[in-house]
C-alpha cells in the first residue's frame, strides 16, 4: 500500500524554538506539498516542491520554509515557532505531471506552539 | 485563477436519509474535480473524482458526485447516509489548463456532515 508518512502525529513546542517536520513518500511522486489546516479556513498551501531541490512559496510562505534533498523526502521548517503557528500540518503528494490524479496525503502533524 | 466554494459549514442528516454535500468551482479553463474525506485527527483520504466523460461519478463507500458544467458545480451525494459517514468532506479542483510544476489542487473550506441516528 502506497504511504505519505508524517513523523509525528502530535508535537509540542515552546515559542522560538526551530521545529522541523518531516514527510516521507514511497510512491516515486515528484510534487510534494505542505498545507496547514485551520477549522473555518479549509487548507492552505504553504510550500511545494516539483523536484529535488526545487521549492515554490505557496499562499501562506511567511515563517516558514522547506527542504527537499532527497526526493521521497519533504521536511517543513518552522524557523521559530510561534503561538501562531500552532495547527495542524499535513503533508501531500502527487505524480507530475498527474494532474488527474489527484493527491496522497499523510495522517497529519497536530502542532502546538505554548 | 481557480476557485472552490462549500457554502454549508455543516450538514445534518438523518441516518437512512439522502444526503447532499454541495460545492461549486471557477476555473479558466476545462476542471479536474475532487472530494476528499477527512476523519478526526486524520489525513485526508481520496473519494472520488471528475476527469472527463459521464457527468455522474462513483466512488468510495458509496458516494457519488454529479459533473454540472452549466452551473460549475459538483456536489457530493449518497442515497442512504450512515452514521459512520460522518465526517469533514473537502471539494478541490484544478484547471486542467495549467502547466508547470506543482499540479496544485485549489481547496474548499470543508463542510462538516453530521449524521444522527
Amino acid at each position: 500500500d502506497v504511504k505519505v508518512t508524517q513523523s509525528s502525529r502530535y508535537l509540542v513546542k515552546r515559542t522560538g524554538e526551530k521545529v522541523f517536520l518531516e514527510c516521507v513518500q514511497d510512491m516515486d511522486h515528484e510534487n510534494m506539498f505542505w498545507y496547514r489546516q485551520d477549522p473555518g479556513l479549509g487548507l492552505r498551501l504553504i510550500y511545494f516542491s516539483y523536484d529535488v531541490k526545487m521549492k515554490e512559496k505557496g499562499d501562506i510562505p511567511e515563517g516558514y520554509s522547506v527542504s527537499r534533498e532527497k526526493k521521497e523526502r519533504f521536511s517543513l521548517i518552522l524557523e521559530s515557532a510561534s503561538t501562531n503557528q500552532t495547527s495542524m500540518y499535513l503533508c501531500a503528494s502527487s505524480l507530475r505531471p498527474g494532474g488527474n490524479l489527484g493527491y496522497t496525503f499523510g495522517s497529519g502533524t497536530r502542532l502546538t506552539v505554548v | 485563477a481557480q476557485s472552490v466554494a462549500q457554502p454549508e459549514d455543516q450538514v445534518n442528516v438523518a441516518e437512512g436519509n439522502p444526503l447532499t454535500v454541495k460545492c461549486t468551482y471557477s476555473v479558466s479553463g476545462n476542471p479536474y474535480l475532487f472530494w476528499y474525506v477527512q476523519y478526526p485527527n486524520r489525513g485526508l483520504q481520496f473519494l472520488l473524482k471528475y476527469i472527463t466523460g459521464d457527468n455522474l461519478v462513483k466512488g468510495s463507500y458509496g458516494f457519488e458526485a454529479e459533473f454540472n458544467k452549466s452551473q460549475t458545480s459538483f456536489h457530493l451525494k449518497k442515497p442512504s447516509a450512515l452514521v459512520s459517514d460522518s465526517a469533514l468532506y473537502f471539494c478541490a479542483v484544478r484547471d486542467i489548463r495549467l502547466t508547470g510544476g506543482g499540479n496544485k489542487l485549489t481547496f474548499g473550506t470543508g463542510t462538516q456532515l453530521k449524521v444522527e441516528l
